[in-house]
């Protein structure tokens, strides 16, 4: 049971390149998140779903797409890399019946240059 | 959507109880107070959730009076391993979208 995994651990990008962070939860959760975190600061909510197919905004959804195609999978992109988008990048994942008790992965380190 | 203010930062010593009060002056009835622990470079942990009175768990105890205003996150005898920051979110049990709100977090140095 590996619990969140999150893909790749590191990433630099240039401006205006895309790229796609994958997560992966192996506990059967209905419900996963994307986070952003920035130095000093707490979390912000990108986008989250609450089910396989369906996706919605949260605090700072701009220059981020998602997609949950299968209900293990929850796949953040970006389009065209800003270097405001220099952040940490953690998923989380919950069940539906304990919401407010999510499982984080490990983070993906993002620098765009 | 409530927000949390709590302090920035603290510091303890080992074997000492840590107190960490958190305010959310706006909670709403549905609204529910959770707890989370960070440490560097990972990912945050779940610590305790509660919705009235007190809640205690192997980890933590979390306090809430009766107006809900406001929660203190208690941290029996503290050890080095529990410098850390933590969170105090509150959500809402509404249905038809779920948020979550991190506030600023209390950065807990326990000193030996």
């Amino acid at each position: 049971n590996a619990g969140v995994t999150q893909t790749p651990k590191f990433r630099v990008l240039k401006t205006g390149q895309s790229m796609t962070l994958l997560c992966a939860q192996d506990m059967n959760h209905e419900y996963m998140y994307w986070y952003r975190q920035d130095p000093g600061m707490g979390l912000r909510l990108i986008h989250y779903s609450v089910g396989e197919g369906t996706t919605a905004k949260g605090e700072v959804p701009d220059g981020y797409n998602v997609s949950r195609l299968k209900k293990q999978n929850f796949l953040l992109g970006l389009e065209s890399a800003a270097p405001s988008q220099t952040s940490v990048y953690f998923c989380a994942s919950s069940p539906h019946t304990v919401q407010y008790e999510q499982y984080f992965g490990p983070g993906t380190r993002l620098t765009v240059t | 959507l409530a927000k949390t203010t709590q302090p920035i930062s603290m510091d303890s010593y080992e074997g000492q109880e840590v107190n960490i009060t958190c305010s959310h002056n706006n909670i709403a009835t549905n609204d529910y107070i959770t707890w989370y622990q960070q440490f560097p470079s990972q990912g945050p942990r779940f610590i305790i959730q509660g919705y009235k009175t007190k809640v205690t768990n192997e980890v933590a105890s979390l306090f809430i009076p009766a107006d809900r205003k406001s929660s203190t996150l208690s941290l029996p005898r503290v050890s080095l391993s529990d410098t850390a920051v933590y969170y105090c979110l509150v959500g809402d049990f509404n249905t038809g979208g779920f948020k979550t709100i991190f506030g600023a977090g209390t950065r807990l140095f326990v000193k030996a």
